[in-house]
């Protein structure tokens, strides 16, 4: 079956220590994406890659980092710079093509205390 | 700055009745509007894309309308069941940048 993994389900963590949520899709897609999800914010893009070896900031990219090394993955680190890293967190990939639908993950909720 | 708004966080309707969902945008023009749906600690779904040459497309009990000249995108779900029960997002899509969500409005259908 085709689709995309995010794992872990739930995460903690402790404040200033870097974590890292895991991305992989077996859709052949280019395009993958990463919004986060706050109660009555809505979903807000953090980083988004188009292609192999190249990903560009969303609205919200300060204390994350991404990288894109190969096609099926795009892990995002939360860093100890982000101020409220609390928040649910979604994977999505899609086709290049323009007007493609997102598919998502299933997220990963993580708690820093 | 670019806005999407669903017309209201929750909405409750009786079974059977038609759901109508409200997206209005501003400072956007966008080719092709997608609807999607988000249960409870899950991510969404993809259920229609509507473009903007095409007033209504349908799908099952699903319909969606596209106003360009209002900036509207209505979406009803007619004869509501339970399990309709959601949060439903729109994304107004420009075809070209990473797709921006509204807030939702979450729909309860009650038995």
């Amino acid at each position: 079956d085709g689709g995309i993994t995010q794992s872990p389900k739930y995460l903690f963590r402790k404040e200033g220590q870097n974590v890292t949520l895991s991305c992989e899709q077996n859709l052949n897609h280019d395009a993958m994406y990463w919004y986060r999800q706050d109660p009555g914010q809505g979903l807000r893009l953090i980083y988004y890659s188009q292609i192999v070896n190249d990903f560009q900031k969303g609205d919200i990219a300060e204390g994350y980092s991404v990288s894109r090394e190969k096609k099926e993955s795009f892990p995002l680190t939360v860093t100890s710079a982000q101020k409220n890293p609390t928040a649910f967190y979604l994977c999505a990939s899609s086709s290049r093509q323009a007007n493609s639908p997102l598919h998502f993950g299933n997220g990963t909720r993580l708690t820093v205390t | 700055s670019q806005k999407i708004e669903q017309n209201s966080e929750a909405l409750n309707i009786q079974e059977g009745k038609t759901a109508t969902l409200t997206c209005n945008y501003t400072n956007y023009s966008p080719a092709y509007l997608q609807w999607y749906r988000q249960d409870p600690g899950r991510g969404p779904v993809f259920l229609l894309l509507i473009r903007e040459n095409e007033k209504e497309k349908r799908k099952e009990r699903l319909k969606v309308t596209f106003d360009t000249t209002l900036k509207q995108s209505l979406f009803h779900i007619t004869a509501s069941q339970p399990a309709d029960s959601a949060t439903y997002l729109c994304a107004p899509d420009s075809g070209n940048t990473p797709l921006v969500f509204g807030k939702g409005t979450r729909l309860s259908v009650i038995a």
